[in-house]
């Protein structure tokens, strides 16, 4: 099966640019999530969707950072403007629909940079 | 609130010397899953424990689950260069999310 898909790989902004990342979870998958990895640390929970619901975004600085999961497949999350802090890791991960109990599968992230 | 603590931050150890890694919960755990981040990399599931005092084996590598189900563990015998890499266990929260660890970092002394 393939895997999760993420894109871009990488990307350098400067602060107060925006950026946008992409994510396509595995066929079926109906939980995604997105965490936010900062060097040295664990993931940090951004967002969960269960298919195009909102299950969890308490940790999702709301001011600056999107996310949404239209049609409760691929996913996009979006840094508007950007701040040093910002500079991380982005991962995608999706699992089955009993989230707790089942794996959570990664793409390869995208790591942010900021200038 | 509900906190995953993991130790030790770091360890260094010699090849072929063992390796274990703890986590604590606050609260009682429904399951805990371990994953593996190599440097650089995305991290990877390992496994699942869900019995009180459970214990599994891949290979080289023993998980046990506390029997309160607030603690567990992963030991590694006689580790190798390929066993390099952040260990990571997660447990879900009463929220409906994942808590994840902080990470323990194997490193091979050269």
């Amino acid at each position: 099966e393939a895997g999760v898909a993420q894109s871009p790989r990488y990307k350098i902004i400067e602060k107060r640019q925006s950026v946008a990342f992409w994510c396509n979870p595995i066929s079926g998958h109906a939980t995604l999530y997105w965490y936010q990895q900062i060097l040295g640390q664990g993931p940090k929970l951004l967002i969960q969707f269960q298919n195009n619901g909102v299950v969890d975004d308490s940790q999702l600085p709301k001011d600056r950072f999107s996310a949404e999961r239209l049609k409760g497949v691929d996913s996009t999350l979006k840094i508007q403007p950007a701040k040093l802090e910002d500079s991380a890791v982005y991962l995608c991960a999706s699992s089955g629909t009993d989230s707790l109990n089942q794996p959570q599968h990664f793409g390869d992230g995208t790591r942010l940079s900021i200038l | 609130g509900q906190q995953v603590m993991q130790i030790p931050q770091y360890q260094h150890v010699q090849e072929g010397e063992d390796f274990t890694t703890y986590c604590n919960s606050s609260t009682t755990l429904s399951n805990i899953q371990w994953y593996k981040q190599r440097p650089g990399g995305h991290p990877v599931f390992l496994i699942q424990l869900v019995k009180s005092g459970e214990v599994k084996k891949q290979k080289r590598l023993t998980f046990q689950f506390g029997e309160a189900k607030k603690n567990s563990s992963l030991h590694i015998t006689a580790t190798q260069t390929t066993d390099v890499g952040t260990y990571f266990c997660a447990g879900p929260s009463r929220a409906y999310q994942l808590i994840w660890g902080a990470g323990t970092k194997l490193i091979i002394k050269p």
